[in-house]
C-alpha cells in the first residue's frame, strides 16, 4: 500500500467554482501535512501546512482528520491561475528531517 | 530566502554514457539533501538520501552503481546517472531542508528547479 494516496482527477472547473481534493495517509505516526502545487514541468511549490485545527490561506483551507488519516484541501472561487497538480505530502514521525512523501498529485484545470 | 539551484536544467545524453546532475544549497547549509524522481503523470519518488560526509542512503529498488550520489560539502550535492539508458529519462529534482535549529523560518523545505533527463 502506498504512503500517500490521492485521486489523481483531472478535475475540470469553471472559474468561481469550489472544488475540494482529498488525499489519505497509511501511516498513523505521520506528523507533519503539507499541500503543495507543481505546474507543469516545474519543481513542486509549498502551498499550505495543514494543522490539526484546520487552517485557512485566502481562498485555500486544508483540513486534516488524524482519525481517518485524511486530508483535505478546499478552494473557494477557482481562479484560471489554480490549474496545476496538488500534491498531498506528509512526513513521518522520526524519519530524516526533511524526507517527504508525495501522492501522485490531484490535476485541477480551471477553465473560463 | 533560502534557495536550491539545480543544474542542468536540461539535459539529453546517448545510452551509455553518465550524466551528472548538481544541486546546491545558495544561502544555507543542508547536511542533508533528497534526490526524487518523477515520470510523467506520477509521483515524486524518493530515490536517496544523500548525507554530507557519508553515504548516501537509498531507497528500494534504487540501484546504488547506477545513481551514485556524492555529498562532498554542506552546499553539494550531485547525482550522477551512469550508463543511461531511455528509460532513465525523467525528471530528476533534489530538495533540501534549513537547519531546523533556526525556528519556524528554518523548517522549510525547498526544491531545486529539476532536471529533464533524455536519454537518446
Amino acid at each position: 500500500r502506498k504512503e500517500v494516496e490521492q485521486d489523481p482527477g483531472p478535475f475540470n472547473v469553471p472559474e468561481g467554482a469550489t472544488v475540494a481534493f482529498n488525499c489519505t495517509y497509511s501511516n498513523s505516526a505521520s506528523q507533519s501535512f503539507f499541500w503543495y502545487r507543481q505546474d507543469c514541468r516545474k519543481e513542486p511549490k509549498l502551498l499550505m501546512s495543514v494543522y490539526s485545527s484546520g487552517n485557512e490561506d485566502g481562498r485555500f483551507t486544508a483540513q486534516l482528520n488524524r482519525a481517518s488519516q485524511y486530508i483535505s484541501l478546499l478552494i473557494r472561487d477557482s481562479k484560471l491561475s489554480d490549474s496545476a497538480t496538488y500534491l498531498c505530502v506528509v512526513i513521518d514521525r522520526g524519519s530524516t528531517l526533511g524526507r517527504l512523501y508525495f501522492g501522485r498529485g490531484t490535476q485541477l484545470t480551471v477553465w473560463p | 530566502g533560502a534557495v536550491v539551484s539545480q543544474h542542468p536544467s536540461r539535459v539529453i545524453c546517448k545510452s551509455g554514457t553518465s550524466v551528472k546532475i548538481e544541486c546546491r544549497s545558495l544561502d544555507f547549509q543542508a547536511t542533508t539533501m533528497f534526490w526524487y524522481r518523477q515520470f510523467p503523470k506520477q509521483s515524486l519518488m524518493l530515490m536517496a538520501t544523500s548525507n554530507e560526509g557519508s553515504k548516501a542512503t537509498y531507497e528500494q529498488g534504487v540501484e546504488k552503481d547506477k545513481f551514485l550520489i556524492n555529498h562532498a560539502s554542506l552546499t553539494l550535492s550531485t547525482l550522477t546517472v551512469t550508463s543511461a539508458h531511455p528509460e532513465d529519462s525523467s525528471f530528476y529534482i533534489c530538495s533540501a531542508r534549513d537547519n531546523p535549529n533556526r525556528g519556524s523560518a528554518g523548517n522549510t523545505i525547498y526544491f531545486g528547479e529539476g532536471s529533464w533527463l533524455t536519454v537518446v
